[in-house]
């Protein structure tokens, strides 16, 4: 069974300083994996997806993820973050019909 | 600007009402879901919808009853609730097939008195 561990509940981070929030998964097939953001009182949007090809994935607002195969992970990165850069942070993966959700990282921007 | 739109975005009902909420997206996905969001927790899924067929229940309780009645609009017909129910329930659509995104609303809030 596929499944995602965010091991980081809650992370703090000055502004405009870099942050990394971590995320590992669990698969036996075909992986595709993806970080979702949920701003406070919004839905979820798709922050950015990896599929095939690159190991290095990025977004339109500065954040990137690498697909690390032999460590089972997918860890999100920013080099400097910015007060609205505070939300919370979904990694997950793709199950059949499903998309496997892990519970979550905080991302709190310290002032 | 989310391409998922859903309404109400708010809803308070009493524990005997009936409700629906309401989710159309126009960019041509032919799977949609309902998802179940409590605070700080990550999404739950309830249904799963495929082209216009009910693919998967997630042993959700009958007092939740989802309908397709075309591609582009899902509903949620809600009756006899209970306070446990509240929670910001989500929609979404993607295309079919394995890896594809999923595209969520900003969701209903919904409050059972």
């Amino acid at each position: 069974a596929q499944s995602v561990t965010q091991l980081d509940s809650q992370v703090p981070v000055f502004e405009e300083a870099p942050v990394e929030l971590r995320c590992n998964y669990s698969s036996s097939v075909s992986v595709y994996l993806f970080w979702y953001v949920q701003y406070p009182n919004q839905g979820l949007q798709l922050l950015l997806k990896y599929l095939s090809g690159s190991t290095l994935v990025e977004s339109i607002n500065g954040f990137e993820a690498e697909f690390n195969k032999s460590q089972t992970s997918f860890h999100l990165r920013k080099p400097s973050v910015h007060i609205s850069d505070t939300a919370e942070y979904f990694c997950a993966v793709s199950s059949h019909d499903k998309i496997i959700f892990g519970k979550g990282t905080r991302l709190h921007i310290l002032p | 600007d989310t391409e998922v739109t859903q309404t109400p975005k708010h809803l308070v009902m009493g524990m005997t009402n009936k409700k629906s909420l309401k989710c159309e997206q126009h960019m041509g996905h032919r799977a949609m879901y309902w998802y179940k969001q409590k605070a700080k927790k990550p999404p739950e899924l309830m249904f799963v919808y495929s082209y216009e067929k009910l693919s998967i229940n997630e042993s959700v309780p009958s007092r939740f009853s989802p309908e397709c009645p075309n591609s582009s609009l899902l509903n949620l017909h809600l009756h006899a609730l209970q306070p446990e129910d509240s929670a910001l329930y989500l929609c979404a659509s993607s295309a079919t097939g394995v890896g594809q995104p999923q595209h969520f609303g900003d969701g209903t809030r919904l409050s059972i008195l």
